[in-house]
């Protein structure tokens, strides 16, 4: 079945570790998306990518790192930088990036928290 | 700056009744879409429904409809003969065309959790 995947499910981590949560399409879609969601708010976009080896920064990427070397996978990357990375992480991906209809399809999220 | 708001933090309804999920935009782009998500206790986001600007009709997907009113700025989810599995939080989101400062970007509005009594 196509769809996207995000592993892990659930990620502990240690304050001043750098972790990667794992982010897969395959519906063979060019852009793909990394979003924050914080308890009882709406989604907070950190990075996208309309197509591969190209990314662009969102409203709250500060702390965080992507990469897009193939165009099914788009891990991020939460630095020790980041001042309170304890959140809900959900991936994204759309046909394309643009006008029109474009809905974005989600993997089913991945819950960090910091120890 | 595009913004969406929703203004209602919680809404019961009983079982087989309609709701209303209230929901207001602000963006200076003629060119924009509306979309209203469903996220249940799961976490996954399950896209429900899509309104374009320019679309002359009210979107309209099963038991989902967007009231969707250009002037006013608003797009309210109405969910029809309400079931259990409704049980879930809704977020309604909007993405400006590629000639806005914010570019294809969608926003998310904070969201309302919806509870149906049976």
């Amino acid at each position: 079945d196509g769809g996207i995947t995000q592993s892990p499910k659930y990620l502990f981590r240690k304050e001043g570790q750098n972790v990667t949560l794992s982010c897969e399409q395959n519906l063979n879609h060019d852009a793909m998306y990394w979003y924050r969601q914080d308890p009882g708010q709406g989604l907070r976009l950190i990075y996208y990518s309309q197509i591969v080896n190209d990314f662009q920064k969102g409203d709250i990427a500060e702390g965080y790192s992507v990469s897009r070397e193939k165009k099914e996978s788009f891990p991020l990357t939460v630095t020790s930088a980041q001042k309170n990375p304890t959140a809900f992480y959900l991936c994204a991906s759309s046909i394309r990036a643009g006008e029109g209809f474009n809905e974005q399809f989600f993997g089913p999220g991945t819950r960090l928290t910091v120890l | 700056a595009q913004k969406i708001t929703q203004t209602q933090p919680g809404m019961f309804v009983q079982e087989k009744e309609a709701v209303t999920l209230d929901c207001t935009y602000d963006t200076s782009d003629q060119s924009y879409g509306l979309f209203w998500y469903k996220q249940p206790s799961s976490g996954e986001m399950i896209f429900l429904i899509y309104q374009g600007s320019y679309d002359e009709q009210n979107a309209t997907e099963g038991r989902y409809s967007l009231n969707f009113q250009k002037a006013r700025k608003s797009a309210n989810l109405v969910i029809s003969a309400s079931q259990l599995g409704d049980s879930a939080m809704y977020f309604c989101a909007m993405r400006e065309g590629l000639r806005a400062a914010g570019g294809f970007k969608t926003i998310f509005g904070a969201g309302t959790r919806l509870f149906v009594k049976a």
